[in-house]
């Protein structure tokens, strides 16, 4: 499975968007782009994912590079309870259980 | 609908003594996954059901760790004996996907071992 680099932290202002890098260089053809957060020591919580196109939920939208060589996910209304480490994640869709986790970016929403 | 739930939500134990986890996923979700968090560790994957079928069963550290799923509806994790490096909190997910399609996965809260 190809690796993602995520900053280890970010900061964002209470209300303003939160974009959250990742570089996924080595990513194949097959393998899908996912993003999930743990806020403090809860579950993980599943946010969004992508294959070639842009995603956008509730939550929160994706953007992936037309290489998907990146993507950024963006959170357009930061609010305190978005406080939590984001989880960068590549992987084949066929086996879309086995996910590997990687460090993540903390990110801290300030007032 | 109840989301996935994990018993005990806390458990301390001392080295050598056994313990089980139970995980209930969500109704329906033929796809039940276990993952564990070692202190000042990342996330790790231990094994995946399909129903009562173990799928993939390569992140099961060693032997003292046995996952079982009778009737394909709860799942249970047994440590036996505990050491003192399998203290973390260890996550459940279910899914109802596919093998080969893409989606979420829905976790428990986790059950925090300690071994003393």
């Amino acid at each position: 499975d190809a690796k993602t680099t995520q900053p280890p932290s970010m900061d964002c202002a209470e209300g303003r968007a939160a974009n959250l890098p990742c570089n996924h260089s080595t990513i194949s053809g097959n393998e899908y782009v996912y993003w999930y957060r743990q806020i403090h020591s809860q579950g993980p919580q599943y946010i969004i994912h992508g294959l070639k196109n842009n995603e956008t939920n509730e939550m929160a939208s994706l953007i992936i590079t037309e290489d998907r060589k990146s993507s950024t996910l963006i959170l357009p209304h930061a609010t305190l309870r978005d406080t939590a480490v984001y989880y960068c994640i590549v992987r084949v869709g066929r086996s879309q259980g086995n996910l590997i986790f990687g460090k993540g970016t903390k990110l801290s929403v300030k007032p | 609908e109840a989301g996935v739930t994990q018993f005990p939500s806390h458990s301390v134990i001392e080295k050598g003594q056994t313990v089980t986890l139970r995980c209930d996923p969500i109704s329906g979700h033929d796809n039940l996954y276990w993952y564990r968090r070692v202190m000042g560790k990342e996330i790790k994957f231990l094994l995946h059901f399909v129903k009562e079928s173990k799928q993939d069963e390569s992140g099961m550290p060693n032997n003292r760790f046995l996952a079982e799923r009778t009737g394909g509806t709860y799942s249970t994790l047994k440590v036996q004996p505990a050491e003192l490096e399998d203290s973390g909190v260890y996550f459940c997910a279910s899914s109802p996907h596919r093998d080969r399609e893409a989606g979420e996965l829905f976790f428990g809260e986790g059950s925090r071992l300690t071994v003393l």
